[in-house]
């Protein structure tokens, strides 16, 4: 069956850097895209980042570009998400999520169970 | 960006009774060249990443109970359960997957009364 297993989170100073890995497995990884999304404590969803299949194009929520970035190792099966820079407003859950479709453009059909980040000093 | 706005924020249900969540998105999110609704729908019980439950606005996902259904088109939706059961507690959030960046509405509370 699918799965994705996230790492990599932790506590973090303001200002530090943080990557996080999520490796998959049950389906044929190169062959859809891929997104982070965030719950931080008390908020809704917030959609991070995607990434398509053979990592052609990413996208990221406005507010984390120029300071995260999404990429994928598809001989690893393994997604990432590079943090610097972070902030306290970057405390939240991370989901590594699959996208339905190759090109980024579906729904969210699986998620991961998640990794805590906590910026604070 | 697309702004998804939920409706109500919380909803206490009795036992088997029904549970309407709403879905406004600021633009349609409708695709006129294929005519499909990119609008999806999310169950997130305490603690568990999010459930797909819903895609194309009104098509359930796999192992998804029937007595969640889904309907809607351009810029209106709505989730329903039918009989809600004790399961079912959850938030639950709308997404369109129409244009970057991603957005979701705020989140349903669904509690029992």
């Amino acid at each position: 069956q699918v799965q994705l297993v996230e790492s990599g989170g932790g506590v973090v100073q303001p200002g530090r850097s943080l990557r996080l890995s999520c490796v998959v497995s049950g389906f044929t990884f190169s062959n859809y895209g891929m997104h982070w999304v965030r719950l931080a404590p008390g908020k809704g969803l917030q959609w991070v980042a995607v990434i398509s299949h053979v990592a052609t194009n990413e996208y990221y929520e406005e507010s984390v570009k120029g300071r995260f970035t999404i990429s994928r190792d598809n001989s690893k099966n393994t997604l990432y998400l590079q943090m610097n820079s972070l902030r306290p407003e970057d405390t939240a859950v991370y989901y590594c999520v699959k996208d339905h479709y190759y090109d980024s453009s579906g729904w969210l059909d699986h998620w991961g169970q998640g990794i805590p980040v906590t910026v604070s000093s | 960006d697309i702004v998804m706005t939920q409706s109500p924020d919380s909803l206490a249900v009795s036992l088997g009774e029904r549970a309407t969540i709403n879905c406004k998105s600021s633009q349609s999110v409708l695709y006129n060249s294929n005519d499909k609704t990119y609008l999806s729908w999310y169950q997130q019980k305490l603690g568990q990443p999010p459930k797909l439950l819903i895609y194309w606005a009104s098509t359930r996902a796999s192992g998804v109970p029937d007595r969640f259904s889904a309907s809607g088109s351009g810029t209106d939706f709505t989730l329903t359960i039918s009989s809600v059961q004790a399961e079912d507690v959850a938030v639950y959030y709308c997404h369109q997957y129409y244009a970057i960046p991603r957005t979701f509405g705020q989140g349903t509370k669904v509690e029992i009364k």
